[in-house]
């Protein structure tokens, strides 16, 4: 069974200020990660994917997200957020992309 | 290329009738998801197939429930008859071996 936590249904921060929006996941094997985005009315956009090897990785957007094998955490970060990143975030985790279980996800609001 | 394509957007019927929900995925793409997002339950794998054969179908939620996917350019969602439960937003994903997942702008269903 694989299963995702998303422990925060929102995080606020100032625009300007860094961002970190938590996941942990629970996988049997190694696990592909992702983190995708929603927008008001709109389907989910994929940010950003960990399978294997730099355990930190770059996505859209200025979003980067550092896998922690040993935390089995996979958190997203922005350095400055803009009001424009405000949305809903998904965090999916599985052993291949057609099983991804995806967490409840997380409402981040930025404040100009 | 032109994405996801679903339809209709929205749908609003009367329960106990016939609801017949579309994708076309993206081109070259082997497999399609059908989710479904509500509040209550945030995201849910309903179906998925590869190369249009029905892979895992344990997310959908009852008989009312069926999906086809008669060529890799065409899926259907059939719920029949439908209730004011099944009132939801409805995804279509496509996806390419185990690259992340595309998602359609999704259907918004209302039965009364």
């Amino acid at each position: 069974a694989q299963s995702v936590a998303q422990p925060e249904d929102q995080v606020n921060v100032a625009e300007g200020n860094p961002l970190t929006v938590k996941c942990t996941y629970s996988v049997s094997g190694n696990p592909y990660l992702f983190w995708y985005v929603q927008y008001p009315n709109r389907g989910l956009q994929f940010l950003l994917k960990y399978i294997t090897g730099d355990n930190l990785v770059k996505g859209s957007y200025g979003f980067e997200a550092e896998f922690n094998k040993s935390q089995t955490s996979f958190h997203l970060k922005k350095p400055s957020a803009l009001v424009s990143d405000s949305a809903l975030y998904f965090c999916a985790v599985g052993t291949n992309a057609g099983k991804s279980t995806f967490g409840d996800g997380t409402t981040l609001t930025v404040k100009p | 290329d032109a994405g996801v394509i679903q339809s209709p957007r929205h749908e609003v019927t009367e329960m106990g009738q016939e609801v017949t929900l579309r994708c076309k995925p993206i081109s070259g793409h082997d497999y399609l998801f059908w989710y479904r997002q509500t509040m209550m339950r945030g995201l849910e794998l309903l179906i998925y197939f590869n190369n249009n054969v029905p892979i895992d179908d344990s997310g959908m939620p009852e008989d009312r429930f069926s999906a086809k996917m008669p060529n890799a350019s065409f899926s259907t969602l059939k719920i029949q008859p439908s209730e004011p439960r099944d009132s939801a937003v409805y995804f279509c994903a496509s996806s390419f071996s185990n690259s992340p997942l595309h998602f359609g702008n999704g259907t918004r269903l209302t039965v009364t």
